[in-house]
């Protein structure tokens, strides 16, 4: 099993200012990451696959990268509606896991 | 484009069997495989397995004894309209958690898009 470790744990931001969210991995992915959105109440949101590849009606402001153990999700200039809980995700190493979440918060 | 919905009972006790069930709506049943996440409260989303348009099921090894993933290529409301289920037997407060559906195009490795997610409370 491929173990996601997310960090930090809670990032506490302004509105306006960059976000830069980590995924490391403890076996090589490739580029096979996605990243989700999840906010209170609601179910998670693809927002990047492929490590680098926005889903459709994303943002511009959310990019994705990395490769093999680290990724990295940064989202340029907050926005209200963007705080919320933020995985990773890989199927490349069996079974199918997820990073345990990392919190932006507003400060 | 994928929609999904999903339903079943939200209050078990242990010992009792979960089931729930969701339906796809729109795009092809067959280029994709139709998985099941869970979330218990206040943590993180954990795959509990995924089944092919043609029946055969993969589940998480954590859960492989007691989860059961099933497909149904029509329902009697229309062709159009396809169904996958969800059973876990023997459930404790362990289980709790918000459940849900979710398609992965066969090409990939992301889920896109999700159901609208089940709270199944496992209570005595």
């Amino acid at each position: 099993e491929a173990v996601l470790t997310q960090s930090p744990a809670i990032l506490s931001l302004s509105p306006g200012e960059r976000a830069t969210l980590s995924c490391r991995a403890s076996q090589s992915l490739s580029t096979n990451v996605a990243w989700y959105q999840q906010k209170p109440g609601q179910s998670p949101r693809l927002l990047i696959y492929d490590a680098s590849n926005r889903a459709s009606d994303i943002p511009a402001r959310f990019s994705g990268s990395g490769s093999g153990t680290d990724f990295t999700l940064t989202i340029n200039s907050l926005e209200p509606e963007d705080f919320a809980v933020y995985y990773c995700q890989q199927r490349t190493i069996w079974p199918p896991t997820f990073g345990q979440g990392t919190k932006v918060e507003v400060k | 484009q994928v929609q999904l919905h999903q339903w079943g009972a939200g209050l078990l006790k242990p010992s009792e069997t979960l089931s729930l069930t969701c339906t796809v709506y729109g795009g092809s049943f067959t280029e994709n495989y139709w998985s099941w996440i869970r979330q218990p409260p206040g943590k993180g989303l954990e795959w509990i397995g995924e089944i092919s348009h043609r029946g055969s099921p993969n589940y998480n090894p954590s859960l492989k004894s007691r989860v059961s993933i099933s497909v149904d290529a029509f329902t009697h409301r229309s062709p159009f309209t396809h169904q996958f289920s969800l059973k876990l037997r023997s459930v404790t407060a362990a289980d709790t958690a918000v459940y849900y559906c979710a398609s992965l195009w066969v090409g990939g490795n992301w889920f896109d898009p999700w159901g609208q997610g089940t709270l199944v409370t496992v209570s005595s």
